[in-house]
């Protein structure tokens, strides 16, 4: 599965929309860009994810570029309780559903009051 | 709540104990899986089960012993451990659908383990 590179932490004003890059430049066809958060001392929450159109949630937006070397994670009005880790994480498709998805370091995202 | 329960939530246990940790999933899922986080490091995947058959092991040492009665359970049997075992440990499961493009993890909150 390709590598991804996100900034290690980041800040938003409560309130305002968080943006969260992923580089993934290795990128192959078949792989989706899957993003997860793990709030403090819980197990991860799957956000969304996407192979090439933009999706939105409940929850988020996804932005893949057009060549799908990267990603953003749109939290459109961050709360407090979004302050959490957030990985994004790059997958091929399998024929079989199991998913061993490889977490990096994700990104510590700090939402101030 | 994400459907899946792990226990118990903490643990302390001496190297030489014997100890189980639980993991129950109410979601119908076929796949369940462990994964170790450690502080300040990524979550490693431990095992991987599907149909209750283990499909993987990503080289986990022997003191760490899983099992999968059926498909809505699965523990983790710790014997002699060692103090750099000590994490938070965490079960999840997936549908673990055919040809699925669907297939998302849902974690349960972990048991944070100290070994002492």
């Amino acid at each position: 599965d390709a590598k991804t590179t996100q900034p290690p932490s980041m800040d938003c004003a409560e309130g305002r929309a968080a943006n969260l890059p992923c580089n993934h430049s290795t990128i192959s066809g078949n792989e989706y860009v899957y993003w997860y958060r793990q709030i403090h001392s819980q197990g991860p929450q799957y956000i969304i994810h996407g192979l090439k159109n933009n999706e939105t949630n409940e929850m988020a937006s996804l932005i893949i570029t057009e060549d799908r070397k990267s990603s953003t994670l749109i939290l459109p009005h961050a709360t407090l309780r979004d302050t959490a880790v957030y990985y994004c994480i790059v997958r091929v498709w399998r024929n079989f559903g199991n998913e061993k998805l490889t977490f990096g370091t994700g990104t510590r995202l700090t939402i101030i009051p | 709540e994400t459907g899946v329960t792990q226990t118990p939530r903490h643990l302390v246990m001496g190297m030489t104990n014997k100890k189980s940790l639980k993991c129950e999933q109410h979601l119908g899922h076929n796949a369940m899986y462990w994964y170790k986080q450690s502080a300040k490091k990524p979550l490693e995947l431990m095992f991987v089960y599907n149909f209750k058959e283990q499909t993987e092991n990503n080289s986990v040492p022997s003191r760490f012993s899983p099992e999968c009665p059926n498909s809505s359970h699965l523990f983790l049997h710790l014997h002699t451990l060692q103090p750099e075992d000590s994490a938070l440990y965490l079960c999840a499961s997936s549908p673990g659908q055919v040809r699925s493009t669907n297939e998302k993890l849902f974690f349960g909150s972990g048991t944070q383990l100290s070994v002492l």
